[in-house]
């Protein structure tokens, strides 16, 4: 596709269950970021990657996250054993390079009952 | 204080109006400067993208960057109803993330 995908878009998970968030990004791609956005705010840094290496997971806000982008393609973003603060809308962005433009898809907005 | 700051409305608008959006910043380092459009339910989706200070123009919009006032505007002509959404600052340097104010949701009424 043209743009970067998301799935799910939405997801409920009932409280302590894990999650998994995919992301595919534009084709050839080098940059890909990881957001979270809680509603009325911004998107707030999670987690960056250049190909495959996680080059800095500093906004990450717990060890229950994880991400992954083990071919420097489509990467995945794990929750474990969620919390009702973790439901926001989880945005994945990506640029050609560094510093250049970065195009986001439309998020998965995560509910946790 | 946060790093980019950014009023978050409402800002409401008659239709044709000229809209200044606006934010300010603190970490020098910043030179990458973009606006993002974010529609209810919608990713961001970018509208303008600018290095350093200076403007740029596109179509109804118009973005300006004055570094030495930490100071970054989005302007945009001939306001319409399908402007209506909220509208994203965001900046990078030397990290290459880019940071994002908390947006200003803008109604132009018709």
């Amino acid at each position: 596709g043209a743009g970067v995908s998301q799935s799910p878009r939405y997801k409920v998970a009932k409280r302590g269950q894990d999650v998994a968030l995919r992301c595919d990004p534009i084709s050839g791609h080098v940059s890909l970021f990881w957001y979270q956005q809680a509603l009325g705010q911004g998107p707030e840094f999670l987690t960056y990657f250049q190909n495959e290496a996680q080059l800095d997971k500093s906004g990450l806000p717990s060890d229950r996250f994880f991400a992954e982008r083990p071919e420097g393609s489509v990467s995945t973003l794990k929750i474990q054993r969620t919390q009702q603060e973790d439901s926001a809308v989880y945005l994945c962005a990506s640029s050609l390079n560094m510093n250049t433009e970065a195009f986001f898809g439309q998020g998965t907005r995560l509910t946790v009952v | 204080q946060k790093e980019v700051e950014q009023d978050p409305g409402p800002l409401s608008v008659p239709e044709g109006a000229i809209v200044s959006l606006n934010c300010t910043y603190s970490n020098s380092a910043f030179q990458y400067f973009m606006w993002y459009r974010q529609y209810s339910r919608k990713g961001p989706e970018l509208l303008m993208y600018t290095y350093s200070s200076g403007n740029k123009e596109d179509g109804r919009f118009t973005a300006q960057v004055d570094k030495s006032s930490k100071y970054i505007s989005l302007f945009i002509r001939d306001s319409q109803p399908s402007d209506s959404a909220t509208y994203l600052c965001a900046m990078s340097g030397g990290s290459y993330i880019p940071t994002f104010g908390r947006g200003t949701s803008l109604i132009v009424h018709p």
